[in-house]
């Protein structure tokens, strides 16, 4: 079974509009880290936001929130308020232990 | 400045020949990545290791060698056996201890790999 899965290939976001890049992952163990990463076309992985399985409150980091529900396995990116800057993949990412699990991937494209 | 470097950004290769990809790190991270990622895809792992003289085996460990002798070094190395070598290879560090912070992967800028 896959660890993380995102089903969303493409996306398209107007300028200045809210998007958000759907996220379900599998595990067993009540210890975990879920992460996003942007990757532009150059190839780099930026981090852009983590939420703990024991955190009771979603995580935020400026644009980006993190919508965590726990019951459901799921932890989608909220991108407010999109950007240019933004049209990028982003990957969906957990941590079990030292084992890092990637999702597929969401290629997003931010239309003026 | 700490992070992780890469070298070099582009490496064109010929089919049969042995290539030795560079990762240093200068975040005191215990632990080290070896990822690959093709085209249009996500990533998959080769190999990491957690401490110096030790690492295992990733999902697509056949054709790649690693080595852990120092702490801020973790080349990779692709070798002829491996059946399609061309493509992107990124290195990524984290700190081992679990239980405080974040502890999100570091990553590098990535090695762009064309065997011919």
């Amino acid at each position: 079974a896959q660890k993380i899965t995102q089903t969303q290939p493409g996306m398209f976001v107007q300028e200045k509009e809210a998007v958000t890049l759907d996220c379900t992952y599998d595990t067993s163990d009540p210890s975990y880290g879920l992460f996003w990463y942007k990757q532009p076309s150059s190839g780099e992985m930026i981090f852009l936001i983590y939420q703990g399985s024991y955190d009771q409150q979603n995580a935020t980091e400026g644009r980006y929130s993190l919508n965590f529900q726990k019951a459901r396995k799921s932890a989608n990116l909220v991108i407010s308020a999109s950007q240019l800057g933004d049209s990028a993949m982003y990957f969906c990412a957990m941590r079990e232990g030292n084992q890092f699990y990637f999702g597929t991937g969401t290629s997003l494209t931010v239309i003026p | 400045d700490g992070g992780i470097t890469q070298s070099p950004k582009y490496l064109f290769r010929k089919e049969g020949q042995n290539v030795t990809l560079s990762c240093e790190q200068n975040l005191n991270h215990d632990a080290m990545y070896w990822y690959r990622q093709d085209p249009g895809q996500g990533l998959r792992l080769i190999y990491y290791s957690q401490i110096v003289n030790d690492f295992q085996k990733g999902d697509i460990a056949e054709g790649y060698s690693v080595s852990r002798e120092k702490k801020e070094s973790f080349p990779l190395t692709v070798t002829s056996a491996q059946k399609n070598p061309t493509a992107f290879y990124l290195c990524a560090s984290s700190i081992s201890r679990w239980g405080q912070g974040t502890y999100e992967q570091y990553f590098g800028p990535g090695t762009r790999l064309t065997v011919t």
